[in-house]
């Protein structure tokens, strides 16, 4: 079945340091959602990328998916301490069950 | 507006035992998910009710797990009987439309511990 990888599992930063998580896909993607878990807490929904090639901007966030809709990224810049928590990227496949399948997840740990 | 509520937010139970999650969407939330995220695991889906109907069960693990929507309101997963497998944190999620451009909204989760 359709499988996400995503890395690095941990990430330790220095706040003001950039940070980026990635996500690899075994089969193409019809689109590709980002979520964040802060610590004990539950997955919040970040964005949800659908076209290949697409790059969207939150702030600090920018989200890139790729050409051939396989892979994903997550870059973080200039790091501060409200980021802290576990990224989560899912997608679905064109077919297949309905819910997402999500990558393990990038815990950020930032040093002050 | 509430979001999505799940109960208990912990459970403790010996293996053998019955345990019954809750969870109440948000109102008006047609389709309603559960996951879980076994330790060490990726979050991983169960099933997909759209009102009261079973839309998707492909992801229910075995015949131990029963999830119901009666009334197309609130979903109970019971597991019956537990075993130490099932230990992890059951999520669910809901949206108004299937596949939302707006993702889905998770509630807290209930942490299950097995013993």
């Amino acid at each position: 079945g359709q499988q996400v990888m995503q890395i690095p599992q941990y990430q330790h930063v220095q706040e003001g340091e950039d940070f980026t998580t990635y996500c690899n896909s075994s089969t193409t993607l019809s689109n590709i959602q980002w979520y964040k878990q802060r610590p004990g807490g539950h997955p919040v929904f970040l964005i949800q990328l659908v076209k290949s090639g697409e790059v969207k901007k939150q702030k600090r966030l920018t989200f890139q998916f790729g050409e051939a809709k396989k892979n994903s990224s997550l870059h973080i810049t200039a790091t501060q301490t409200t980021d802290v928590g576990t990224y989560f990227c899912a997608g679905y496949s064109g077919g297949g069950a309905d819910g997402l399948t999500f990558g393990k997840g990038t815990h950020l740990i930032i040093q002050p | 507006e509430a979001g999505v509520t799940q109960f208990p937010s912990h459970s403790v139970i010996e293996k053998g035992q019955t345990v019954t999650l809750r969870c109440d969407p948000i109102s008006g939330h047609d389709n309603l998910y559960w996951y879980r995220r076994v330790m060490g695991k990726e979050i991983k889906f169960l099933l997909h009710f759209v009102k009261e109907s079973k839309q998707d069960e492909s992801g229910m693990p075995n015949n131990r797990f029963l999830a119901e929507r009666t009334g197309g309101t609130y979903s109970t997963l019971k597991v019956q009987p537990a075993e130490l497998e099932d230990s992890g944190v059951y999520f669910c999620a809901s949206s108004q439309v299937h596949r939302s451009n707006y993702g889905y909204t998770f509630g807290s989760g209930t942490r299950l511990t097995v013993v």
